[in-house]
């Protein structure tokens, strides 16, 4: 079966940096992903990891470890725009159709 | 300039009845899919269509029932309605490459009373 744990809620302060935590279970391995979703809006996606590392993109960044199960997305200077949830979604093996699946998503709220 | 458009957005309809949600994407992409997306916000796949073929199909009730008539079109029949079928319903598609990365659509919520 699949599981992915993340935290459900997380709060920070504007400018600041918030590291959200992802562990998953699955069955076989080939990518984990993040997407942000406002309240009320599709999610969109944020990145893509296959192999270990951190990837960095702009104010945010991912990292993968494969061998732990566990990926974390960074987010720094922080911004009011920035409250939304944060989703992580594996794709468990390699096929057609690109099928993810979700964590329940951690919502982060940034206060002035 | 939508790029996956669904309709409609809110649905609000009585136990036991039939409803649609079509979707429409103009981005050219071969593989379109139907999320669920409950009170808890868990995202969960439903189906996914290939260039017109099914080629996902969860555990879904047989009263689900998608349709694609070409591969920039999906739409979901839902019969008999039930009241854990409320929820948003994403649309959402993908290039067929190696990035994972869908598009989706803005979404559409339905509750059944």
């Amino acid at each position: 079966g699949q599981n992915i744990d993340q935290p459900t809620e997380m709060t920070a302060t504007e400018g600041a940096i918030v590291q959200i935590n992802c562990t998953y279970q699955t069955s076989g391995f080939n990518g984990l992903f993040w997407y942000q979703q406002h309240a009320g809006e599709a999610p969109t996606f944020l990145s893509y990891n296959v192999l270990d590392g951190l990837e960095e993109k702009g104010r945010f960044s991912s990292f993968l470890s494969r061998s732990k199960g566990y990926s974390y997305l960074l987010l720094k200077e922080l911004q009011m725009k920035d409250s939304a949830s944060y989703l992580c979604a594996v794709r468990p093996r390699k096929a057609a159709g690109n099928k993810l699946t979700f964590g329940g998503g951690t919502r982060v709220l940034v206060k002035p | 300039d939508t790029a996956v458009s669904q309709t409609p957005k809110y649905l609000v309809t009585q136990m036991g009845n039939d409803k649609s949600i079509k979707c429409e994407q103009n981005l050219g992409h071969d593989t379109m899919y139907w999320y669920k997306q409950d009170s808890k916000k868990f995202l969960k796949i439903m189906f996914s269509y290939n260039n017109k073929e099914l080629i996902i199909n969860e555990t879904v009730p047989n009263r689900f029932s998608p349709k694609s008539p070409d591969k920039a079109h999906l739409n979901l029949h839902i019969n008999s309605l039930e009241l854990g079928d409320s929820a948003v319903y994403f649309c959402a598609s993908s290039p067929l490459r190696d990035t994972g990365e869908l598009f989706f659509g803005e979404g559409s919520r339905l509750t059944v009373l």
